[in-house]
């Protein structure tokens, strides 16, 4: 079975402009939770969706959104990019809530 | 508040010696706990996971945590360390609706 895919891997976006990330989960699963790393403030949750829903939102600003599609395939989107949005953006999927989750590789988004 | 704490930010050992990760949760409930390992530019990988029942529990590449509840920690171990486990370790615990709250992690240094 295929793992957690995320693309693209890497990105170099300059201040103001928007990004979306995308992430394709394991196969049957339907939760996708999304986590920003950086080094100053480690490992933080963004959003986790379920069957197209948003069920849970971290702390961070309203520039940083999400979806899920029927496929449960999930994207996210910063808009009016910061130089502190740089960081690694992981995306990871469960079966269902309380599983265990599988995390992808990762996209390294650069702001200039 | 669900929090967790890695005491140790890097730990370096010898190869072919024994390791132990400490890592310290605050949960309400009864925990999900988790151990991941991130190599350099990697997604995060599970090596094991607590649910229930027997406390002590195996995981891939040889690792096994302990379960203590009177003492809230989930430390991880290993009796002898390849060059190959250097990497940063990440305890998590689980809380509701697909968020993990993860420790600021252990960078593992082994010496040859």
């Amino acid at each position: 079975k295929a793992g957690v895919t995320q693309t693209p891997r890497y990105l170099i976006k300059t201040r103001g402009q928007q990004v979306t990330l995308s992430c394709s989960p394991i196969s049957g699963h339907r939760s996708v939770s999304w986590y920003q790393q950086t080094p100053g403030q480690g490992l933080q949750f963004l959003f986790e969706y379920f069957s197209e829903t948003q069920r849970n939102k971290g702390n961070f600003p309203g520039r940083f959104s999400g979806r899920q599609f029927s496929n449960s395939r999930s994207e996210m989107n910063v808009s009016t990019l910061e130089l502190g949005d740089s960081a690694l953006y992981l995306c990871a999927s469960s079966t269902l809530e309380g599983d265990t989750q599988y995390f992808g590789p990762g996209t390294r988004l650069t702001v200039l | 508040a669900q929090s967790v704490t890695q005491p140790d930010i890097h730990i370096t050992v010898s190869e072919g010696a024994s390791l132990e990760l400490r890592c310290n949760y605050s949960y309400g409930a009864t925990p999900y706990l988790f151990w991941y390992v991130q190599s350099p530019g990697q997604g995060l990988q599970l090596l094991l996971k607590y649910f229930s029942g027997d406390t002590l529990v195996q995981g891939i590449k040889g690792f096994e945590a302990e379960f203590k509840r009177s003492q809230s920690s989930f430390n991880l171990r290993k009796p002898s360390v390849h060059w190959s486990d250097a990497a940063e370790y990440f305890c998590a615990v689980d809380s509701t609706l697909g968020r993990l709250y993860f420790g600021r992690g252990t960078q593992l240094t082994v010496w040859p």
